[in-house]
């Protein structure tokens, strides 16, 4: 079976540190991988999406980067971190075909504060 | 850009039934979710509509109308434990981009 799997779960951070949230994906082969974040109270927020690797995405202009130096790793980075990366990170992937009617599957979120 | 609306916050009494709408606009249609959010977790999986009409999953149905860009939630027999966000999400570009909308916060009632 497949699995999902992201960390830290949580982390403070003061303003200006860097960030890395590691994800992992297990069970299965070239899937699309997603980075959210959802600021509290608000919706998912897509970051970045990746159909393989060394192929990302960005959807939002940010001082957040993401890789995918593996099929089944994505990282998300910042060198420095702003008040308002502070959120609910959340990893995810769904099935890698052209026609995928395949839902998304959601890592445990890692909540990232910065003070 | 993309824009899907729900309403933000909806309560109901356990037992009763209650239906969250969403309605989109997007860039591209290759389907519609939605999840179950409870505070604090990730979301999971609720539900899937592609072709319009209704899908029905125990005490959960969907309903899609691609023309009117329209979709429902209907949760029969509300229990405690279904007090969550509920997300209306599309899919776009043959399932590379999911785009979600912000959310409607459930409150069950006893």
């Amino acid at each position: 079976s497949q699995t999902i799997h992201q960390w830290p779960a949580t982390l403070v951070q003061p303003v200006g540190s860097p960030l890395s949230l590691e994800c992992t994906v297990e069970g299965t082969s070239n899937p699309n991988l997603y980075w959210y974040r959802q600021a509290a109270g608000r919706g998912l927020q897509l970051l970045f999406y990746s159909v393989g690797i060394g192929q990302i995405s960005s959807e939002v202009p940010q001082n957040l980067s993401a890789s995918r130096p593996q099929d089944r790793q994505f990282i998300l980075s910042s060198k420095k971190l702003l008040l308002s990366d502070s959120g609910f990170y959340l990893c995810a992937w769904s099935v890698g075909t052209m026609i995928n009617t395949g839902e998304l599957f959601f890592g445990e979120g890692s909540r990232l504060t910065v003070l | 850009g993309q824009n899907i609306d729900q309403p933000t916050e909806m309560t109901a009494t356990e037992g009763a039934i209650v239906q969250i709408n969403c309605t989109y606009q997007t860039s591209g249609f290759n389907g519609l979710f939605w999840y179950q959010q409870h505070a604090g977790e990730a979301p999971t999986f609720l539900s899937y509509n592609v072709l319009d009409g209704l899908e029905e999953k125990g005490r959960f149905s969907s309903f899609l109308s691609r023309s009117k860009g329209y979709s429902y939630l209907l949760l029969k027999e509300l229990q405690m434990k279904d007090s969550a966000s509920y997300l209306c999400a599309v899919i776009l570009n043959y399932g590379q981009n999911f785009v979600f909308g912000p959310g409607t916060r459930l409150s069950v009632l006893p």
